[in-house]
């Protein structure tokens, strides 16, 4: 099973609410991503989280704050979004690796496309 | 940081052509994948590629880990309807640990 759900599919948000998207893969990866994609251009990191800690901050700003509250599960809690922040939000796992050789796909889940209004 | 240029951004073809693409980068990497999205869907892995000089099928996809370890490349034969996607490329250095690096992506649009 390669499978990453995330949930909701669409996501339509205006600048003062708080949402949170959801994220699960039962793959056993100790790794989890989120990246954000905006139209016509590659998926851009944004978090990663190795065995349930935040490893990687792509200088995010605060409002996006992620949480990995178990190996299988990842949120990322929303609140005071910009319209600039419209995109399609993916999530991905992976094993992890300590560097050099080994498996280091990464799988990706459907998405949540979510407008700021 | 790290950059991928892939070639081409786009491709218009007839159907039943084979297609070529490619990734450069001006570092070393130690794996290589290559992905496929459709509209409004996350990317697919297609073929993941692990040691220079790898040459790896996947029923009509074939790519491979350029020896120098700074390149890729995946071709499709006789490409059907349902190729038509964007194609990214992503690599990983040594020094990236859990972070890829992508390519712009290719746009393939097929004429039937």
């Amino acid at each position: 099973d390669t499978e990453v759900t995330q949930t909701p599919k669409h996501l339509v948000m205006g600048m003062t609410n708080k949402k949170s998207l959801k994220c699960e893969q039962h793959m056993g990866h100790r790794a989890m991503y989120w990246y954000k994609q905006k139209a016509k251009k590659p998926p851009e990191l944004m978090f990663v989280y190795s065995y349930e800690k935040l490893s990687i901050n792509e200088s995010v700003p605060s409002r996006f704050s992620p949480e990995c509250p178990n190996s299988s599960l990842l949120n990322l809690h929303l609140h005071a979004l910009q319209p600039e922040d419209s995109a399609l939000y993916l999530c991905a796992s992976s094993q992890i690796m300590s560097g050099g050789e080994g498996a280091y796909e990464q799988y990706f889940g459907p998405g949540t496309r979510l407008t700021v209004t | 940081g790290q950059q991928l240029n892939q070639s081409p951004q786009s491709m218009f073809i007839q159907e039943g052509e084979d297609v070529s693409m490619n990734c450069t980068s001006s570092s070393i990497f130690n794996t290589w994948l290559w992905y496929k999205q459709d509209p409004g869907e996350g990317p697919v892995l297609l073929i993941a590629l692990y040691k220079a000089g790898e040459l790896t099928s996947n029923g009509r996809l074939t790519a491979q880990f350029g020896i120098t370890r700074k390149d890729s490349f995946l071709n499709i034969s006789a490409s059907i309807p349902s190729d038509v996607g964007i194609y990214f490329c992503a690599g990983r250095s040594i020094q990236g640990a859990q972070k890829l690096v992508f390519g712009q992506g290719t746009r393939l649009t097929i004429n039937p």
